[in-house]
Parts: C-alpha cells; sequence; structure tokens
C-alpha cells in the first residue's frame, strides 16, 4: 500500500531557531500533501494544502511566513517552522494519498520548541 | 465537505464487538466514507472505506444504511491494542487540490480488561 515516510519523528529547538520537516510518498506520485497540527487530546488541524509546483494553500490563521512549505517534487513536500517560539511545540503530521485507497498519513513530528 | 458527528468517546471490554456510529447529514453523492485509527503520538491509520451497503476487511467492517446519512464501524472482538481514537471522514475518493481532509473531533475509544 501507499506508504508516506515523515522525517524527524522527534526533534528539540532553541526558540529562534527553524526546523524542517520532510514528508515523503514512497510508492506513489502525490500531487498533494496535507499538513495538520495536533495538540494533546485534539484532532488534527488542517494547516496547509501543499501542491506539487505550485504554492501551498493555507488555512485561515495559519501564517505562511512562518510555516513554509515546499513541494518541488511529486514525492516530497517540506514544512519549516521558522523562528520557532516555545507555542509552536506541537504534533505535526503530512498526508497525501491516490485513488480511491484512502489516505495515508506520516507517522509524526513531535516539535518541542525550548 | 459533508461534516460528521461522533461520540465523543466510548468505552467497551475486551472480546466485545464496538460499533462506532458516525452521522453525515450533508454527505454529497460522490462522497465515500473512510474511518482512521490513531494512536497516540502516530499519524492516522487507513481502516476501511466504502459507499453503501457492507465493507469488510481483515480488521472491522462498515455498515453503510440506503440515505447514506449516517455508518458505523464495526471491531469485532476488540482487544486492549484497539485502544485508539477512530475519525470518520467523507469526500471524495479521488483526491484533488480542492478536496481538502478535514479531520472531526473523533471518538475516544478505551478498551479495559
Amino acid at each position: 500500500g501507499a506508504v508516506v515516510s515523515q522525517h524527524p519523528s522527534r526533534v528539540i529547538c532553541k526558540s529562534g531557531t527553524s526546523v524542517k520537516i520532510e514528508c515523503r510518498s514512497l510508492d506513489f506520485q502525490a500531487t498533494t500533501m496535507f499538513w495538520y497540527r495536533q495538540f494533546p487530546k485534539q484532532s488534527l488541524m488542517l494547516m496547509a494544502t501543499s501542491n506539487e509546483g505550485s504554492k501551498a494553500t493555507y488555512e485561515q490563521g495559519v501564517e505562511k511566513d512562518k510555516f513554509l512549505i515546499n513541494h518541488a517534487s511529486l514525492t516530497l513536500s517540506t514544512l519549516t517552522v521558522t523562528s520557532a517560539h516555545p507555542e509552536d511545540s506541537s504534533f505535526y503530521i503530512c498526508g497525501g494519498g491516490q485513488g480511491a485507497f484512502g489516505y495515508t498519513f506520516g507517522s509524526g513530528t513531535r516539535l518541542t520548541v525550548v | 465537505l459533508a461534516k460528521t458527528t461522533q461520540p465523543v468517546s466510548m468505552d467497551s471490554y475486551e472480546g466485545q464487538e464496538v460499533n462506532i456510529t458516525c452521522s453525515h447529514n450533508n454527505i454529497a453523492t460522490n462522497d465515500y466514507i473512510t474511518w482512521y485509527q490513531q494512536f497516540p503520538s502516530q499519524g492516522p491509520r487507513f481502516i476501511i472505506q466504502g459507499y453503501k451497503t457492507k465493507v469488510t476487511n481483515e480488521v472491522a467492517s462498515l455498515f453503510i444504511p440506503a440515505d447514506r446519512k449516517s455508518s458505523t464501524l464495526s471491531l469485532p472482538r476488540v482487544s486492549l491494542s484497539d485502544t485508539a481514537v477512530y475519525y470518520c471522514l467523507v469526500g471524495p475518493a479521488g483526491y484533488s487540490s480542492a478536496s481538502k481532509i478535514i479531520f472531526g473531533s473523533g471518538t475516544r475509544l478505551s478498551i479495559r480488561p
């Protein structure tokens, strides 16, 4: 089945630095990837839709300059959290899919900003 | 996108059958119903997808009535490892850039010994 590989699984960074999270589709081509963040005991909140070769579409309230999304190829989408602050600490998840087999999600990235 | 409503939480015991119902009154003609399972600190995992009537795979069954305004995920003989959050999603099966995947609040299932 479709596999999405997400790295790193866990990252700790200092406040003010930037962190990049990679999302790779291993056995399918993902023209679209979705990026979510999830706080403890809450559901996944869609941040943006990443489209290969074009600008990402951000959800209302999500700062595009803070959460930079690049989808330069059909198998790789990246999310960069710029100038991270403690309130950006969260669980970030990417996902994509193809056809009628449902969507596949990465294993998530636990970001802790100290 | 059709909005979905699920119970916030459910409790059951090992060996029991668990049925989680999802309401989606505004489901569109081309929408499919997909269920995902999420364990803590992991991404959601696809369980089952269906359009109408009944679908069964090795882990679950999905029952969809004729009006498709609701669906029921059935987990036979649950074990402790089935403790997770279950999400019901409704949308086109063939995705496009216009097909956002929006998660509802999900159902937190707790299985006890």
